[in-house]
């Protein structure tokens, strides 16, 4: 009854250095997300995805990129980290049904330096 | 431009005493609307939403009123207990009931006093 996994739960990287956060989910949800959550700004979404091989841009995409090659996973990478970055990402996922809830991983808390 | 806004940073009730967490929006295309908890460490957990073709849902001992015309939701809960402190995020869908692609206010601290 694993839901959504995320990997890894820290990360510190250098400014410029690169990395990829990895998401997996086994509820065989269409739909994925990612947020990031910064002190008094609530979650933010970055991309999203409603199927393999279909991915989109949030609201705060700049930095970084995604891809959903199978149904269960979905990482984010970042290219090429900036202080700006250091954030608490979440990922998500949901039925692609109406009205119904997106479950949350556990966050992945990320801080360049 | 923030189109969900949880203007209250924080709220601190006594244990079996009702909480009620505000919400406004600006965004008329908003059609489902969904509180989330959130504890320390974890990642947010879903509690209970609203469609745009209601007006309240109830589920135990959370309720959530949407009031339209306002563009303004409420979560009650009552009685409330000390395991109910946590931040509770409201956020809103513009995707048709999907909720791939949320809004998210800023969180309001409830705090549950014994």
């Amino acid at each position: 009854n694993a839901g959504v996994t995320q990997t890894p739960k820290f990360q510190v990287l250098k400014t410029g250095q690169s990395m990829t956060l990895q998401c997996a989910q086994d509820m065989n949800h269409e739909y994925m997300s990612w947020y990031r959550q910064d002190p008094g700004m609530g979650l933010r979404l970055i991309h999203y995805s409603v199927g393999a091989g279909i991915t989109d841009q949030g609201e705060v995409p700049n930095g970084y990129n995604v891809s959903r090659s199978t149904t269960e996973d979905f990482p984010l990478r970042l290219l090429s980290a900036a202080p700006s970055q250091t954030s608490v990402y979440f990922c998500a996922s949901s039925y692609s049904g109406v009205s119904t809830e997106a479950f949350f991983g556990q966050g992945t808390r990320l801080t360049v330096v | 431009d923030q189109q969900v806004k949880q203007n209250s940073p924080s709220l601190s009730v006594q244990e079996g005493r009702i909480s009620i967490l505000n919400c406004d929006y600006t965004n008329s295309m908003f059609d489902y609307f969904l509180w989330y908890k959130k504890y320390p460490a974890e990642g947010p957990t879903f509690l209970i939403s609203i469609s745009s073709i209601k007006d309240k849902n109830e589920d135990g001992r959370f309720t959530v009123f949407l009031n339209k015309s306002a563009k303004h939701l409420s979560l009650h809960i009552v009685p409330s207990q000390p395991g109910d402190s946590a931040v509770y995020f409201c956020a809103a869908s513009d995707s048709g009931g999907s909720n791939y692609k949320l809004t998210f206010g800023k969180g309001t601290l409830l705090t549950v006093n014994p």
